[in-house]
């Protein structure tokens, strides 16, 4: 069973409020990953990180920010949410081994109403 | 840049019955290739992977896939499906440098009949 862990798996919430997603992990990866997951179910790299103090934007384009201050820890943050935020977020992380896989939390599903 | 191609949306099998996922890719340089399963509410749940070697490996649940490079494709497969393998998986594809990002194709979701 993968390490990482996503709170909250759910959240409903009003438009315009502020919420950070949790991202942790104890495998000690350098290596993070936020997906977005849209309703046809495709995945979207929407932000990466390669250790403490790196984030990069993905394929795709989010209006939410991340941060790591810590190697175990990518929350990633809407300042203003919107009904187009409505989706479900997956975050990964990798370890240094080049040919290990990426492991998933089980998932935020957010909607905001 | 690297892409993958699921042809399929859905697959539907009979119970007891083989069944294929088709999968291709285009990637620079050695693909490293991955299957993942997701059940409905929950995250990606690794399969299988193609790292080098021999082309067919095998993973959990009885799953397997085959690498073909000259076909560049990574077809998943199991020799007798069961009700409880319905789920959405997916093939990802990934550089063995950089970001190290998986992409992901659009997702086949399987479908098992009693």
């Amino acid at each position: 069973e993968a390490d990482i862990y996503q709170t909250p798996r759910y959240l409903v919430i009003g438009t315009g409020k502020k919420i950070t997603l949790e991202c942790s992990q104890t495998m000690g990866h350098d290596k993070m990953y936020w997906y977005q997951q849209d309703p046809g179910m495709e995945l979207h790299l929407i932000h990466y990180s390669y250790g403490v103090n790196s984030t990069e934007k993905g394929d795709l384009s989010s209006e939410s920010t991340v941060s790591r201050i810590r190697t175990e820890h990518f929350p990633l943050t809407l300042e203003s949410a919107r009904p187009s935020h409505t989706s479900q977020y997956l975050c990964a992380s990798i370890g240094l081994t080049v040919n290990t896989e990426a492991f998933f939390g089980q998932g935020t599903r957010l909607t905001v109403v | 840049a690297q892409s993958v191609a699921q042809p399929e949306d859905q697959v539907n099998v009979a119970e007891g019955n083989p069944l294929t996922v088709k999968c291709t890719y285009s990637v620079s340089g050695n693909p490293y290739l991955f299957w993942y399963v997701q059940y409905p509410n929950r995250g990606l749940q690794f399969l299988l992977k193609y790292i080098t070697g021999d082309n067919l490996v095998k993973g959990s649940y009885g799953f397997e896939a085959e690498f073909n490079k000259s076909q560049t494709s990574f077809h998943l497969k199991k020799p007798s499906a069961l009700v409880s393998d319905s789920a959405l998986y997916f093939c990802a594809v990934r550089a063995d440098t950089g970001r190290r990002a998986l992409t992901f194709g659009s997702g086949t979701r399987l479908q098992v009949q009693p």
